[in-house]
């Protein structure tokens, strides 16, 4: 079973560039998020959505965008990158309901130089 | 958002058993605890959840205290692959979906 799979792994950009930090879950989940990991520091939510057509901020939203045209697929867009948003990012879904796991990717390491 | 506090770090030895605590004194009814752990370099990974009573699998125990106000992820035998920042959140039936993480405890394994 593939899970939340993100692609690329790693990444490296010049300040002003732009890209899309790809996440596609093959488990038909309904909620589907995405996180930064700063070095040393926690999980901060940047953006989720509960359904295809739904998004809404988390914690962190400022720089990105997103969108969800279907269930699989929640992209992250990065439009002007600045050197702050050097971190590692997560995607991750879930089902609906209280005792539904969250299930992570494998992280898309992003470094703006 | 309901809220928990863990400890930043803990230390244990190889094969001895590890009690980390979680604190959600405004945990609602409707809340679930859950449990996840992240190995260096890794996304994070499910562990554990509960709702009320006391829960066992292959990778830990969850003991959850009668009041629901505080919770304890139990390592039966800690080895050094268990050695990662394990984070307690509340995830609510029916509620918001917006899950914020902590910034977790960190474990560390002695040999």
């Amino acid at each position: 079973n593939a899970g939340v799979t993100q692609t690329p792994k790693f990444r490296i950009l010049k300040i002003g560039q732009s890209m899309t930090l790809q996440c596609t879950q093959d488990m038909n989940h309904n909620y589907m998020y995405w996180y930064r990991q700063d070095p040393g520091m926690g999980l901060k939510l940047i953006y989720y959505s509960v359904g295809a057509g739904i998004t809404d901020k988390g914690e962190v939203p400022n720089g990105y965008n997103v969108s969800r045209s279907t269930t699989e697929d929640f992209p992250l867009r990065l439009e002007l990158a600045a050197p702050s948003q050097t971190s590692v990012y997560f995607c991750a879904s879930r089902m609906t309901g209280g005792n539904q796991p969250q299930h992570f990717g494998d992280g898309t390491r992003l470094s703006i130089l | 958002d309901a809220k928990t506090t863990q400890p930043n770090s803990m230390e244990s030895n190889e094969e001895e058993p590890v009690h980390l605590p979680c604190n959600h004194s405004t945990i609602s009814g409707t809340d679930y605890i859950h449990w996840y752990r992240q190995l260096p370099s890794q996304g994070p990974e499910y562990v554990i959840h509960g709702l009320t009573s006391n829960v066992n699998n292959r990778m830990a125990s969850l003991a959850i205290a009668e009041d629901r106000k505080s919770s304890t992820l139990i390592l039966h035998r800690a080895t050094l692959r268990d050695a990662a920042v394990y984070y307690c959140i509340l995830i609510t039936q029916g509620g918001s979906e917006k899950l914020v993480f902590g910034k977790g405890t960190k474990l560390t394994v002695n040999p």
